[in-house]
């Protein structure tokens, strides 16, 4: 059962433009949810993450939105850059008493900014 | 800027021969985390250890996995024997803090091909 999924396995966009990366989610006890950005032949890096007490997050260029009654979250990229070419994972990790922080990745979603 | 260090960052093994790969955590860094990556997935949690103890090994297939941080700090994973299906990025992670401590940070990977 893919508890985190992310639908579209590639995205295109042309550089200056804006890219929308989305993530959903069937588990209503995950309540912190971020993006990894990762490179081929390296170690995912974070980029953002947010908390389900909130709505939105920024930072620069890029912003997480969270739609809880629709268990969906996006990652905006605004302006995208040829440098943001790379493989987005969301994860998310929840409430219970079981919890370790362990985080549940979607497949990720392959980003081509062309210039 | 500290980093999670890895190594090797690369392994060819036959199958039925033993691999070992060592993790060193971002200093200070109490929570350890062992992921599989397979080729066009998100990466997997393996083990977790808080400090020197393990806190979930519930994904690790301990036939012929083992994980060890005998001292809280830098961890080692083996696999023996390997088996074609293990070919995969094996990626270690640390957190601050407690094990909800929020943003996990990525080493590089080891990318192993059983033969």
């Amino acid at each position: 059962d893919q508890q985190v999924k992310q639908n579209s396995p590639s995205l295109s966009v042309q550089e200056g433009r804006i890219s929308i990366l989305n993530c959903d989610y069937t588990n209503s006890m995950f309540d912190y949810f971020l993006w990894y950005k990762k490179y081929p032949a390296e170690g995912p890096t974070f980029l953002i993450s947010i908390s389900s007490i909130k709505d939105k997050n920024e930072d620069g260029r890029f912003t997480v939105f969270l739609n809880k009654s629709a268990k969906h979250l996006s990652l905006h990229i605004v302006p995208s850059q040829p440098g943001d070419s790379a493989v987005y994972f969301c994860a998310a990790s929840g409430r219970g008493s079981s919890n370790t922080g362990k985080l549940i990745f979607g497949q990720g979603t392959t980003l081509q900014v062309k210039p | 800027e500290a980093e999670v260090a890895q190594s090797p960052r690369y392994k060819i093994t036959e199958k039925s021969q033993a691999v070992a790969f060592w993790c060193d955590p971002i200093s200070g860094h109490a929570t350890l985390y062992w992921y599989r990556q397979i080729l066009g997935q998100g990466p997997e949690l393996l083990v977790q250890f808080q400090d020197e103890s393990v806190v979930d090994d519930s994904q690790l297939p301990k036939d012929r996995f083992s994980a060890e941080r005998l001292k809280g700090v830098d961890s080692t994973l083996k696999i023996q024997p390997a088996e074609l299906g293990d070919s995969a990025m094996y990626l270690c992670a640390s957190s601050l803090g407690d094990p909800r401590g929020g943003t996990q940070y990525f080493g590089p990977g080891t990318r192993l091909t059983v033969l």
